[in-house]
C-alpha cells in the first residue's frame, strides 16, 4: 500500500496566522482528501483534490479559509488561514489506493491555536 | 445520502475476551466498500477489515472478523481474544463505487474500546 508523509505532526500557532500542511505520496495517485479531526470526534472532509484541477470543497468549508494546492499526482498542501482557537484539531490526508481497495491516511498535524 | 452510525460511543472488554462493535449504514447504492478503521492514540488511521458488498462471505483478518448483514445494513466487527494494544477508537466507513462516486469516505461517530488487563 501507498506510503504517506505528512508534515509537520504537530504545532502551535497565534491566532490570526496560517499554517501549511503537506503530504507526499510515494506512488502517483489521482485523488488525495483533506480531514478535520476535532476533539474526541469523527474526520469530516474537507476537500477533495485532484492533481490538474480546482479541490472540491464540503459544505462548511471555503477555499479561503482552506486552500489547497496539487501540484503533481504525489503531493499535496492544505493552508489553515487566518486561525482561531476553533481550528485546533488535527488534519489528515488521505489517498484511495488502486481499486478502491482500501484508503492510507497520513499520520496527521495536531494544530493547536492559541 | 449515505450515513453511517456507530451507535455505542465507549465500549470495555477484559483482555482475551471477545467484544463486538456496531455499525450500521443507510444507502441506495448496490456497489459499495465498507472498511472498519482503528485509531490509537498516536493518531495514525489504520485499516483493519474491509467488505465488499458484493461479497456474501464475511471478512476475517486474524483475530477481527465482521458480520455483514446487507439486508439489515449492518456491518459489526468482533474482535477475538482482545490485546491491550487494540485500546483505540474504531471507525466504520462506507465508499460508494457506483458510477459518479467521488471516493469520499463517509465515518461514524466512532467507538472508544479499552482493553483492560
Amino acid at each position: 500500500s501507498a506510503v504517506i508523509s505528512q508534515k509537520p505532526s504537530r504545532d502551535i500557532c497565534q491566532r490570526g496566522t496560517s499554517l501549511t500542511i503537506q503530504c507526499q505520496v510515494d506512488s502517483q495517485v489521482t485523488m488525495m482528501f483533506w480531514y478535520r479531526q476535532q476533539p474526541g470526534q469523527s474526520l469530516t472532509l474537507i476537500a477533495t483534490a485532484n492533481q490538474g484541477s480546482e479541490a472540491t470543497y464540503e459544505s462548511g468549508f471555503v477555499i479561503d479559509k482552506f486552500p489547497i494546492s496539487r501540484p503533481n499526482l504525489t503531493f499535496s498542501t492544505l493552508t489553515v488561514s487566518n486561525m482561531s482557537p476553533e481550528d485546533s484539531s488535527i488534519y489528515l490526508c488521505s489517498v484511495d489506493e488502486v481499486g478502491g481497495y482500501g484508503y492510507t491516511f497520513g499520520s496527521g498535524t495536531r494544530l493547536t491555536v492559541v | 445520502a449515505q450515513t453511517v452510525t456507530q451507535s455505542q460511543p465507549e465500549m470495555s472488554v477484559q483482555e482475551a475476551e471477545t467484544v463486538t462493535l456496531s455499525c450500521t449504514y443507510d444507502t441506495s447504492e448496490s456497489n459499495y466498500y465498507l472498511f472498519w478503521y482503528k485509531q490509537p492514540p498516536s493518531r495514525q488511521m489504520i485499516l483493519v477489515i474491509r467488505q465488499e458488498a458484493y461479497k456474501q462471505q464475511n471478512a476475517t483478518e486474524n483475530r477481527f472478523s465482521v458480520n455483514f448483514q446487507k439486508a439489515a445494513k449492518s456491518f459489526s466487527l468482533k474482535i477475538s481474544d482482545s490485546q491491550l494494544g487494540d485500546t483505540a477508537m474504531y471507525f466504520c466507513a462506507f465508499v460508494g463505487r457506483g458510477s459518479g462516486n467521488t471516493g469520499k469516505l463517509i465515518f461514524g461517530q466512532g467507538t472508544t474500546l479499552q482493553v483492560k488487563p
